[in-house]
């Protein structure tokens, strides 16, 4: 079974500086979804970031990165320049390609974005 | 506007008190989803339906029923409540003809005393 690690439970930052959060995962996949998703306050589940394991270009949106290592089955979030709106819990996820399309949650990591 | 909507939004119950939460999406999606969300341990699916008439367990099935008679519609019934069902709940949906994410609602926040 899929298994993904979120190992910083909570991270703040300065606002307009850069922050990294980590995540790893376990599988014997080879195809297969990550993502990143936002919790902000309101409780909503934001897509923030899609990664496709077969493509070796790491994603980026706007301020959010990732460094996708699939080796290292390891999938870090960037966020540049930080914003007081980013300040949320931060969901690493795992979907494998077909099968019953079970997304795999880390633990999360609650961010906060100091002013 | 491609929606997911899920009620009630809170709910306090007591224990043994059935309740339904429903989900409904626009979107023609085949795929339907639940998950519960708990503090360390992230969102766990609790049953998922890849079309009408067709439904199967999560990791967390215990307790919970689920039904798809329509498309649309993806209810989540608790038929006796208990303390350690407390949790945030999310109906999420997909098409599953090009699953590349899937789309949560707002979720639902219940209490069971």
């Amino acid at each position: 079974a899929q298994t993904v690690t979120q190992s910083q439970p909570e991270m703040s930052v300065q606002e307009a500086e850069t922050v990294t959060l980590s995540c790893t995962y376990d599988t014997s996949e080879n195809n297969y979804y990550l993502f990143w998703y936002k919790q902000p306050p309101s409780r909503q589940m934001i897509l923030v970031i899609r990664q496709e394991a077969y493509k070796q270009q790491n994603a980026t949106e706007n301020r959010f990165s990732v460094n996708f290592q699939k080796a290292a089955k390891s999938f870090s979030l960037k966020i540049s320049d930080s914003q007081l709106g980013d300040t949320a819990m931060y969901f690493c996820a795992f979907m494998k390609h077909g099968g019953n399309n079970d997304m795999r949650f880390g633990a999360g990591t609650r961010l906060t974005v100091k002013p | 506007e491609a929606q997911v909507t899920q009620n009630p939004r809170y709910l306090i119950t007591v224990t043994g008190k059935k309740l339904t939460v429903t989900c409904s999406q626009n979107m023609n999606h085949e795929y339907m989803s639940w998950y519960r969300q708990d503090p360390g341990l992230g969102l766990r699916q609790i049953y998922y339906s890849m079309n009408v008439e067709v439904t199967d367990k999560g990791d967390v099935p215990e307790g919970y029923k689920v039904s798809r008679k329509e498309k649309r519609n993806f209810p989540l019934i608790l038929e006796s409540p208990s303390p350690n069902q407390t949790s945030l709940y999310f109906c999420a949906t997909g098409q599953l003809s090009s699953l590349r994410e899937q789309y949560f609602g707002p979720g639902t926040r219940l209490t069971v005393t």
